[in-house]
């Protein structure tokens, strides 16, 4: 069975701090990880995607791959109120299937 | 560019009943997909569909669950007989091609199952 395990959360980060939100993986054949955003009552929207190993950066938004480690990480700085959702983490698969991670809900507080 | 569309955006149903979601994709997308979300959880992939062809259904309960896209635009989900585990969000989601993980979801259908 192919997982995608997610911090369980909940986080809780005040205003304009780094919030750090992580995720294992078993398939050591997927290629590509995407973060995803979802509001409460709405649809996930994706925000980051990574398929090297190291840093991605956009804007306020940092993704992390460490292959060797199964690892992958979302980290957002100067966390706004806004930032409030929960994130999804997914893999994709060598067959482009995406399975995805329970999700981590973060809160920050103003 | 209008987005996935789907609906009825809330359904309530007793056990046994039917109940069927209806999706219509971003336009040109090849891909559709079918997504069950429980409340707490991510979503899984029940159905995904490339053009009019099943690609995968590994995981859909085909004793009550069926799917289909009709001329590689629209697309049904059928539910017949609901159970209360069936209770969740059903999302359906399109993407340009299958070899992407950048998906576009709807709005979602929310079925409660008394």
């Amino acid at each position: 069975q192919k997982e995608v395990e997610q911090n369980s959360g909940p986080l809780s980060v005040p205003e304009g701090a780094i919030a750090s939100l992580n995720c294992t993986y078993s398939d050591r054949g997927s290629q590509s990880f995407f973060w995803y955003r979802q509001y409460s009552g709405k649809s996930p929207e994706l925000i980051m995607f990574i398929y090297s190993n190291g840093d991605k950066e956009d804007g306020r938004f940092t993704a992390q791959l460490n292959k060797a480690s199964q690892y992958v990480s979302l980290l957002i700085r100067d966390s706004q109120p806004s930032d409030s959702a929960t994130y999804l983490c997914a893999g994709e698969s060598s067959n482009y299937k995406l399975t995805f991670g329970k999700g981590t809900l973060l809160t920050v507080n103003p | 560019e209008a987005g996935v569309a789907q609906s009825p955006r809330y359904k309530i149903i007793e056990k046994r009943q039917s109940v069927a979601f209806w999706c219509n994709p971003i336009s040109g997308h090849a891909t559709l997909y079918w997504y069950q979300q429980i409340l707490g959880q991510g979503p899984k992939l029940l159905i995904q569909f490339q053009n009019n062809g099943v690609v995968d259904d590994s995981q859909l309960p085909k004793d009550r669950f069926s799917a289909e896209r009709l001329k590689g635009v629209d697309s049904t989900l059928k539910i017949q007989p609901a159970k209360l585990e069936d209770s969740a969000v059903y999302l359906c989601a399109s993407s340009l091609d299958h070899n992407t993980g950048e998906l576009f979801f709807g709005e979602g259908s929310r079925l409660t199952v008394l």
